[in-house]
Formats: structure tokens, sequence, C-alpha cells
């Protein structure tokens, strides 16, 4: 069984810039969630993606979005990056057809630095 | 709206002590309540939901509705328990996200 991926691990962008961040889901999954976490904050809700459409959205603007594809990996994509948007990014993947909806597996995360 | 509190930032205890981890939260509806694990240099992962009842590395949780309250325990901490502890909450319905509280940092003395 194949876990989260993500990548790149690191990225250092300036303000203004745009990021695509990437993340392959755990093999057996079909549901995908980005989450972002600030230093010294719990993960944060951004977006949950399934069947390639947009299933749920956290508190964020619109220059977060996202896509799936039909492997079921995913993009979240940032434009306009503002230095509030350094953070730990976090892809989690889960079943949405089985019992156990609720239980995401999340990737190793990729850190975004804006200067 | 949804929100889960998580008290303590640090909590220190020695091996062999008892550990609790508290965890609130507050939600209208039927939640369903998680506590995730990061161990140094690892990915956040589960260890467990209320709903399973399940005990994992010797830790249990039990869903208290009247307080609102999901503490983690543990009767004996090891070192090995040392890590950052997340409590998170579900609503169970729609996209399942996940609120998750800040988190506490677990230090087990030797």
């Amino acid at each position: 069984e194949t876990g989260v991926t993500q990548s790149p691990t690191h990225l250092i962008k300036t303000r203004g810039q745009q990021v695509t961040l990437r993340c392959s889901s755990q093999s057996g999954h079909n549901t995908v969630s980005w989450y972002q976490q600030a230093l010294g904050q719990g993960p944060q809700f951004i977006f949950q993606y399934y069947r390639e459409e947009e299933n749920g959205r956290g508190n964020f603007p619109p220059r977060f979005s996202g896509l799936q594809f039909p492997n079921y990996s995913s993009e979240l994509n940032v434009n306009a990056l503002e230095l509030d948007d350094s953070a730990l990014y976090l892809c989690a993947s889960s079943s949405h057809s089985s019992g156990r909806r609720n239980e995401q597996f999340f990737g190793p995360g990729t850190r975004l630095t804006v200067l | 709206a949804q929100r889960v509190t998580q008290p303590e930032k640090l909590l220190s205890v020695f091996k062999g002590a008892p550990v609790e981890l508290k965890c609130n939260y507050s939600y209208s509806g039927s939640p369903e309540l998680f506590w995730y694990v990061q161990y140094s240099r690892q990915r956040l992962q589960l260890l467990l939901r209320h709903i399973s009842r399940e005990s994992i590395k010797g830790f249990t949780a039990d869903l208290n509705k009247g307080e609102t309250s999901f503490h983690l325990k543990k009767p004996f901490a090891q070192e090995e328990d040392s890590a950052m502890y997340y409590c998170a909450l579900s609503s169970g319905a729609g996209s399942y996200q996940l609120t998750f509280g800040k988190g506490t940092k677990l230090s087990v003395i030797p």
C-alpha cells in the first residue's frame, strides 16, 4: 500500500507570485483534502476534492484553488502570494465510499516560504 | 461553527506517570472526535477515534457530550509517547472536514 506523497518538500516564493503544490493520494482512496498549518497552530481545512469537484471549502479566499485528476491525485494552487501564506501545506486522502470516510491519511507536507 | 480547544500548549510528565491531554469542543450537532499524533520528523497520523472505542498504544479517550470533552489518557507514560498531539472534530456529514485544535506537545521525562 502506497501512502500519501506530496511535492515539492520545500518551496520559496516571493510576494505576488503563484505556486502549485501536488499530492498523490493513498492507493484505494478517492478523496483529497488540503490543510494549511501555520507555525504553532493546528492544521486548518482549505478544501476537499471528490470526483474531481470541490466538495467543501474552509474560510480561504478564492486565490486558493485546486484540482483533482482522474487518478485521484490533486493540486493546490495559490495566486498572488502573501507573506501570511507561509506555512506547511498538508494533503490528506480518504475513501469517500467506505464506512471510515472520516479517516484521513496525511502526507508529509510541503513547506512554503513567502518572502 | 465548530471549534476545538486544547488548553495546554506543553505538558511534561515523568516516565511511568499518568497522562491526560485535554480537549474540549463546541459543535451543535453530533460530532466525530479524533486524536492525531505527530512524532518527531514523522507525518501526522491517526491515533484513535471515539467511534472505535479502541485503546491504541495504551491511550484511551472517552467522548463526554455533557462536558463537550474528549480527553486523551494513558495510565503510565513512556518516553516514546513524546510527540505533538492534536484533537480534531468532524461534523460527520458533508465533506467530513476536520477541525483541529492547536495541539499539545507531550514531553515524557526519563
